[in-house]
């Protein structure tokens, strides 16, 4: 099975900040990596695709990068409503798919 | 607007079943791999199973194998999950999601399962 793992588990952070979250793989995935905001009580969202890709209708300050083991998410100026839990996806072993821990990201 | 709408959960005791719904609007789901998500109290994401768009690939996670049936009515443009012998660790949102380039571009609501005696 291919384990994901995300870091930091927990974040605090400021509006305005910049903000960078790590996923690590297992072992390569290429760029089968998809990211998830999930606020409370709510179902998650899709934010990126294969990596890099931003889902139509997401803000811009989203980014994400890396292929092989390694992926980030960066928020470019984090704003009110970008405090949640952000999850990553592998979908190289589809359709058997892996979740990351979760990174609660607070105020 | 297209959207997913679970139902079906509710209060069990161990040992017990439970079949939940998913019914989609807007959309043939027979035209997209779809997927049952899980997510227990307090917890993060687990994928439960899947069910492809032409019928011929079903998987489970582990966890629920031999427990766990998925399926689809495309009359009635629903996806199921049945649940069988359910655990207390068996208590979680679950969720329906459409699959798409691998990535969970649609879900729904979520409907409760809750696992107690």
């Amino acid at each position: 099975d291919i384990q994901l793992t995300q870091s930091p588990s927990s974040l605090s952070a400021s509006v305005g900040d910049r903000v960078t979250i790590t996923c690590r793989a297992s072992r390569s995935i290429n760029n089968n990596l998809h990211w998830y905001q999930q606020k409370p009580g709510n179902a998650p969202k899709l934010l990126m695709y294969a990596a890099s890709t931003l889902q139509s209708g997401v803000p811009s300050r989203f980014s994400g990068s890396g292929s092989g083991t390694d992926f980030t998410l960066t928020i470019s100026s984090l704003q009110s409503e970008d405090f949640a839990t952000y999850y990553c996806q592998q979908s190289y072993s589809g359709p058997l798919y892996t979740f990351g821990q979760g990174t609660k990201l607070e105020i | 607007e297209e959207q997913l709408v679970e139902s079906g959960g509710g209060l069990v005791q161990p040992g017990g079943s439970l079949r939940l719904s998913c019914a989609a609007s807007e959309f043939s789901l027979s035209d997209y791999n779809m997927n049952w998500v899980r997510q227990a109290p307090g917890q993060g994401l687990e994928w439960v199973s899947f069910f492809s768009a032409s019928s011929g690939t079903i998987k489970y996670a582990d966890s629920v194998k031999g427990r766990f049936t998925i399926s689809r009515d495309n009359a009635k443009n629903s996806l199921y999950l049945q649940l069988n012998s359910l655990r207390a660790e068996d208590t979680a949102v679950y969720y329906c999601a459409r699959l798409k380039m691998g990535a969970f571009e649609m879900w729904g609501q979520g409907t409760v399962v809750t696992v107690s005696s």
